[in-house]
């Protein structure tokens, strides 16, 4: 069982359409962080997310943790084709030296 | 700035046999980690390190072994290679507590056990 639960598993859209994915868990996490993965490369950090109710935007890319900092999730405006990639989010475990991620989100933007 | 840096970047094993995967970095970082990624289950910590001489097990430790003799060195034994350890392996590290700061990656390590 995933400590971490992303949905969609997989999310095909065209060009300049909305999106949002989701993390969620049970536990409450010290942190939270998005990563983008491209094949044959390791995850880059997209943002990290440390207070409960923390909204963060980037671009077109916008990112919240939940109030009770158990979820978040990830709302891209106008989806490009250079956003595909697999999305995955990480959290910090409470007085425990380690991350944990989801299994991500594979996203495809069709032009 | 060549930052984290796996070798090699793919390998075939035979059933039973040893390896060690090569893990550096160049950042002076004192965390570092292993991960294994394996399709649907995003990625699994291995083992980690929060400095040199200090390690500990992750998620899925089982199969193997690691050590931390100095900052930039980390490196990843199987002792006795399984199909199930077939995976594309990843090292990381960061400045401070996982989950806190960001995380650098190596490229990865695609191994395959037949």
């Amino acid at each position: 069982t995933q400590l971490l639960e992303q949905s969609p598993q997989f999310l095909s859209i065209q060009e300049g359409e909305n999106l949002t994915v989701y993390c969620n868990s049970s536990s409450v996490f010290s942190s939270l962080q998005w990563y983008r993965q491209e094949p044959g490369e390791g995850p880059v950090l997209l943002v990290t997310v440390v207070t409960g109710g923390e909204v963060k935007k980037l671009k077109r890319l916008t990112f919240q943790f939940g109030d009770a900092r158990k979820d978040s999730s990830l709302h891209i405006t106008a989806a490009q084709p250079g956003d595909t990639g697999l999305y995955l989010c990480a959290g910090g475990v409470y007085n425990n030296n380690d991350m944990r991620f989801g299994a991500g989100t594979r996203l495809t933007v069709k032009p | 700035n060549a930052g984290v840096t796996q070798t090699p970047k793919f390998q075939v094993l035979k059933t039973g046999q040893s390896m060690t995967l090569q893990c550096a970095q160049d950042m002076n970082h004192e965390y570092m980690s292993w991960y294994r990624q394996d399709p649907g289950m995003g990625l699994r910590l291995i083992h980690y390190s929060v400095g040199a001489g200090i390690t500990d097990q992750g998620e899925v430790p089982n199969g193997y072994n690691v050590s931390r003799s100095t900052t930039e060195d980390f490196p990843l034994r199987l002792l006795s290679a399984a199909p199930s350890q077939t995976s594309v392996y990843f090292c990381a590290s960061t400045f401070g507590v996982f989950g806190n700061t960001e995380a650098f990656f190596g490229q990865g390590t695609r191994l395959t056990v037949v």
